[in-house]
């Protein structure tokens, strides 16, 4: 089947622009995850929604920063009045809350990410 | 979540076993240890996850101390395509929720 997509899978802004970035999580997953890994970092952890519970919103680094999730399905991240230290591969992950050999362990699916580039 | 530590950087003969290590000594009791890898350019790929008990895939197997403080993951039989980083998080169990840090790279070489 079908795995996690993002698009655009490259984007190039000016300072100061909005932008969105999409991701669709694998059909019939109920967690998805948005993550950033800025040039040579490791992986940082931005938000995460789970069902119609409120979103976990902890990794956000600034207000300029939001995500929505509409339907239970497809999320968007928006970046408002881009930075140049936005610049980085936006990844989105999602997951299934379905029991697997390990209850309450299953692994999340990632996306190819989006490579923002803020000039 | 739990902070864990990896040695930045392991090497690896073709056709050897990679043991990968990873401490996580303040770990909580319902968090599991999950492992994944990233390979260059790519997105993370899971490899395994466990709790108390040893676990083992198609892809490896995840040695977990009694104590659950410290983990090893071990590919088996190490290919020049498992050169990555691997990351050793250990995460809710109820959100899912993973928390990187800098990994360990592998290197196998021919």
């Amino acid at each position: 089947g079908a795995g996690v997509s993002q698009s655009p899978s490259n984007k190039v802004t000016e300072k100061g622009k909005d932008v969105e970035l999409r991701c669709d999580p694998i059909s019939g997953h109920t967690a998805l995850y948005w993550y950033r890994q800025s040039l040579g970092q490791g992986l940082e952890f931005l938000i995460y929604f789970q069902g119609n519970s409120a979103p976990d919103k902890s990794g956000l680094p600034s207000d300029r920063f939001s995500a929505e999730r509409t339907g239970g399905s497809v999320s968007t991240l928006t970046i408002q009045r881009t930075q140049q230290e936005d610049s980085a591969v936006y990844l989105c992950a999602s997951r299934t809350r379905t029991s697997g050999r390990l209850e309450g362990g299953n692994e999340q699916f990632f996306g190819p990410g989006t490579r923002l580039t803020v000039l | 979540d739990a902070k864990t530590t990896q040695p930045p950087s392991m090497d690896c003969a073709e056709g050897r076993a990679a043991n990968l290590p990873c401490n996580h000594s303040t770990i909580s009791g319902n968090e599991y240890v999950y492992w994944y890898r990233q390979i260059h350019s790519q997105g993370p790929q899971y490899i395994i996850h466990g709790l108390k008990n040893n676990e083992t895939n198609e892809m490896a197997s995840l040695i977990i101390t009694e104590d659950r403080k410290s983990s090893t993951l071990i590919l088996p039989h190490a290919t020049l395509r498992d050169t990555a980083v691997y990351y050793c998080i250990a995460g809710s169990s109820n959100t899912g929720k993973l928390i990187f840090g800098q990994g360990t790279t592998l290197q196998v070489k021919p």
